[in-house]
């Protein structure tokens, strides 16, 4: 069974624009952290957002933020004000126990 | 600032080859990784240490073996090397803390190309 779902295979979005990119999680574990890293096509993962599961607030990072909706298990990575430099793959992880666990990934093109 | 040293960064094996990919951290990390990467994939785990001297299997462990003999060092070797092993190999590490919030710091990958 997938463990992390990332629906959106290609996002579009207009330069200084809003983006929603979804993620869904399953697991039965109580204490669990989700991350979200972005991969740029010079291939390095860059870790932008962080969020564990007892967290009461959404996390922030400048203009990453993360909706957390533990009830439904998503944690969708929302950029504001995008940027051309943005154009990247995402990419949605879990942290169970010791192992990261990885979406299959977005790939966000933004448009001038 | 070294972080993750990935060696080497490119390599080109014949099937049937073995080879040692070596990860490198000066963190002082307790955990460390090995994923690969495939075309419109994400990361998927092969192995994991979450301390020196011990490993663990991840999603994809057939066809590779790891040692974790120092804490800042995690070998992966590949003992015949087969076309479907061809992949882009990404290690990572990350301190260990009760509900993970460290995140893994990623070395920049060995593009393995197995003919």
């Amino acid at each position: 069974a997938q463990k992390i779902t990332q629906t959106q295979p290609g996002m579009f979005v207009q330069e200084k624009e809003a983006v929603t990119l979804d993620c869904t999680y399953d697991t039965s574990d109580p204490s669990y952290g989700l991350f979200w890293y972005k991969q740029p096509s010079s291939g390095e993962m860059i870790f932008l957002i962080y969020q564990g599961s007892y967290d009461q607030q959404n996390a922030t990072e400048g203009r990453y933020s993360l909706n957390f909706q533990k009830a439904r298990k998503s944690a969708n990575l929302v950029i504001s004000a995008s940027q051309l430099g943005d154009s990247a793959m995402y990419f949605c992880a879990m942290r169970e126990g010791g192992k990261l666990i990885f979406g299959q990934g977005t790939e966000l093109s933004v448009k001038p | 600032n070294a972080g993750v040293t990935q060696t080497p960064k490119f390599r080109v094996l014949k099937t049937g080859q073995s080879m040692t990919l070596l990860c490198a951290q000066d963190m002082n990390h307790e955990y460390m990784y090995w994923y690969r990467q495939d075309p419109g994939m994400g990361l998927r785990l092969i192995h994991y240490s979450v301390g020196e001297g011990t490993t663990a299997k991840g999603e994809v462990p057939d066809g590779y073996n790891v040692s974790r003999l120092k804490k800042q060092n995690f070998l992966l070797g590949l003992e015949s090397a087969a076309p479907s092993q061809t992949s882009v190999y990404f290690c990572a590490s990350s301190y260990s803390t009760p509900q993970g919030a460290q995140p893994q710091h990623f070395g920049d990958g060995t593009r393995l190309s197995i003919l």
